[in-house]
Parts: C-alpha cells; structure tokens; sequence
C-alpha cells in the first residue's frame, strides 16, 4: 500500500499571502489530522478530519483552516502568512476517528519570507 | 493526555540493543502507550504500541512495567540508521482522540 502524500514538498511564500496544503492517506484511511512542528514549539496538532468534518482541533487562529473531501482526500489553508508560520506541516492517516494508530506523511516545508 | 518524560538524549553502539525509558506515572487504565521516532526532517514513524502486555514486532520491542508507570523501547541491534528523536505519547483509544500529544523526545544517537 502507499504510504501518505503530501504536497508539495517544499514551499516558499511571503508574509501576507495565503497556501494550500494537501495530503492524500493511505488508501482506506478516512481520517486525516494535520501538525505543525518548529524548532520552538515542537510538534503541534492543528486539527482532524473525519468523513468531512472537523473532529477535532488544536489551539490555532482562524487563519489555520481546513476541509476533508469524499474521498478522504485533504487540504489545510493557512492565509495571511506571517514569518513565525514557517514550519514543517505534518499530515497523518488513520482508519478512523477512534484513536487507532496514525501514519504519517514526508510533510511539507514551508518558509515565509 | 497524560504527560511523558524521557531523557533528554541517549548514545548506543551499533549492534548494541538500545533502550529507551519512558516516564507515564499518571497514564489511566484506557490509554496505550505509542512509540515513534522521527529521522531527520521526515515525517514521525510509527514504531509500536500496547496496553499493559509486551509486545514485540519487527522493529522494537515494547516492555510496560506491571503498575502502567514506565516503559521501555528496546532496539535490538541498532544501526546507523537508527539514530533519530524518539517519541513516547500516551492517549486513549477511543473516539475522538486522534490528537497526539508530543513531548521533547529523547534524541538517540548510534555511533559506530
């Protein structure tokens, strides 16, 4: 089987404009959760998607969103980046949404200039 | 979640078992614990996990103590490519609770 795709991989953005991430699980996965690590932080989660719906969320601002399509396919969206939004974002698949094992993607790296 | 605290970093041989602690003194009866480990700028790989009895797999094997308190990832036979940060985290299997809670980790390094 695949394993989660992320893309794209890398990404260079200016302060102010907006991105899209996407991440594909693993084939019969049907929940995706998103994080973000920086060196300062850590690794942080953002939120989780099941059949369409935000499940659950982490302590972000609004400018951190996301949305889960039919086929467990998802994106995030980060808009009006600001510097300290450079990160490594992770995407992770799981089964379901009940606690079972998550698997993780390569990520994408995103700097802002 | 309940908290984890391991060390900050660890050295191992190569060809030497590795094992790494994990502190879990607070885990409650319905929480597993999981380990991953994340090399360099990759995504965090799952290595194992359980409830209360040992389990072993192809990659690690996974002691909990008798109380739930502590735990212990063992590598076998390390290798080069084994030097990463691993992550001990606790959480519940139930619904809902796909939120994993990272701590610092403990950066394992396997010299030659």
């Amino acid at each position: 089987k695949a394993g989660v795709t992320q893309t794209p991989r890398y990404l260079i953005k200016t302060r102010g404009q907006q991105v899209t991430l996407s991440c594909s699980p693993i084939s019969g996965h049907r929940s995706v959760s998103w994080y973000q690590q920086t060196p300062g932080q850590g690794l942080q989660f953002l939120f989780e998607y099941f059949s369409e719906t935000q499940r659950n969320k982490g302590n972000f601002p609004g400018r951190f969103s996301g949305r889960q399509f039919s086929n467990s396919r998802s994106e995030m969206n980060v808009s009006t980046l600001e510097l300290g939004d450079s990160a490594l974002y992770l995407c992770a698949s799981s089964l379901s949404s009940l606690g079972e094992t998550q698997y993780f993607g390569p990520g994408t790296r995103l700097l802002v200039l | 979640d309940a908290k984890t605290t391991q060390p900050t970093s660890m050295d191992c041989a190569e060809g030497r078992a590795a094992n790494l602690p994990c502190n879990h003194s607070t885990i409650s009866g319905n929480e597993y614990v999981y380990w991953y480990r994340q090399i360099h700028s990759q995504g965090p790989q799952y290595i194992i996990h359980g409830l209360k009895n040992n389990e072993t797999n192809e990659m690690a094997s996974l002691i909990i103590t008798e109380d739930r308190k502590s735990s212990t990832l063992i590598l076998p036979h390390a290798t080069l490519r084994d030097t990463a940060v691993y992550y001990c985290i606790v959480r519940p299997l139930i619904q809902g609770a796909q939120k994993l809670v990272f701590g610092q980790g403990t950066r394992l390094t396997i010299n030659p």
